[in-house]
């Protein structure tokens, strides 16, 4: 049972333009959101986080959105930038506690 | 800071054989962790240790697979025997509990292929 999901396996955008990466999750006891990019051949770094006492979270270019009653949460990137271009994965978890649970990931292109 | 550290970065085996896959996290983390990458499931949680001592094994998959970290500098995964389901992406990741607050900084990751 996937508890946190990313339905969009991947997404393109055009330089310049804002891109919108979703993610879903299941467990109304988490209450603490990060994202966390990768790069091929690399191991995932983090980005940005949440807590659910916010429902935005904002640092340069990035912006993480919560909507506690839809269980939703979003990554906006603004201006998309052809660095950008790697996989996000959402991951969810309870404050104070270890365990992250990731989603499958959507992978970003941003054409030049 | 030299990051968390795996190695080998790629292994190729065939089924039936033992692999280890090893980590050394940051210096001063007391957290570390495994994780697998599939594209079916994304990354999941194999197993946590905190201290050097195993807090929750719920996610290895199988008796094939067992970890340990004999000290706060080294840490292994061990599958044996593997078995071509096996084949995906492995990463450590190592935590400050007393620093950023549940940060996790990952290590570059083993590509294990078992043929």
């Amino acid at each position: 049972d996937q508890q946190v999901k990313q339905n969009s396996p991947s997404l393109s955008v055009q330089e310049g333009r804002i891109s919108i990466l979703n993610c879903d999750y299941t467990n109304s006891m988490f209450d603490y959101f990060l994202w966390y990019k990768k790069y091929p051949a690399e191991g995932p770094t983090f980005l940005i986080s949440i807590s659910s006492i916010k429902d935005k979270n904002e640092d340069g270019r990035f912006t993480v959105f919560l909507n506690k009653s839809a269980k939703h949460l979003s990554l906006h990137i603004v201006p998309s930038q052809p660095g950008d271009s790697a996989v996000y994965f959402c991951a969810a978890s309870h404050s104070g506690t270890y365990k992250y649970i990731f989603g499958t990931g959507t992978r970003l292109k941003v054409l030049a | 800071d030299a990051g968390v550290i795996q190695s080998p970065r790629h292994e190729v085996t065939e089924m039936g054989q033992e692999v280890t896959l090893r980590c050394k996290p940051i210096s001063g983390h007391n957290s570390l962790f495994w994780y697998r990458q599939t594209m079916m499931r994304g990354l999941e949680l194999l197993i946590y240790f905190n201290n050097n001592v195993p807090i929750d094994d719920s996610g290895m998959p199988e008796d094939r697979f067992s970890a340990k970290m004999p000290n706060a500098s080294f840490s292994t995964l061990k599958i044996q025997p593997s078995e071509p389901r096996d084949s995906a992406v492995y990463f450590c990741a190592s935590r400050n509990q007393e620093g950023s607050y549940n940060e996790q900084f990952f290590g570059p990751g083993t590509r294990l292929t078992v043929l």
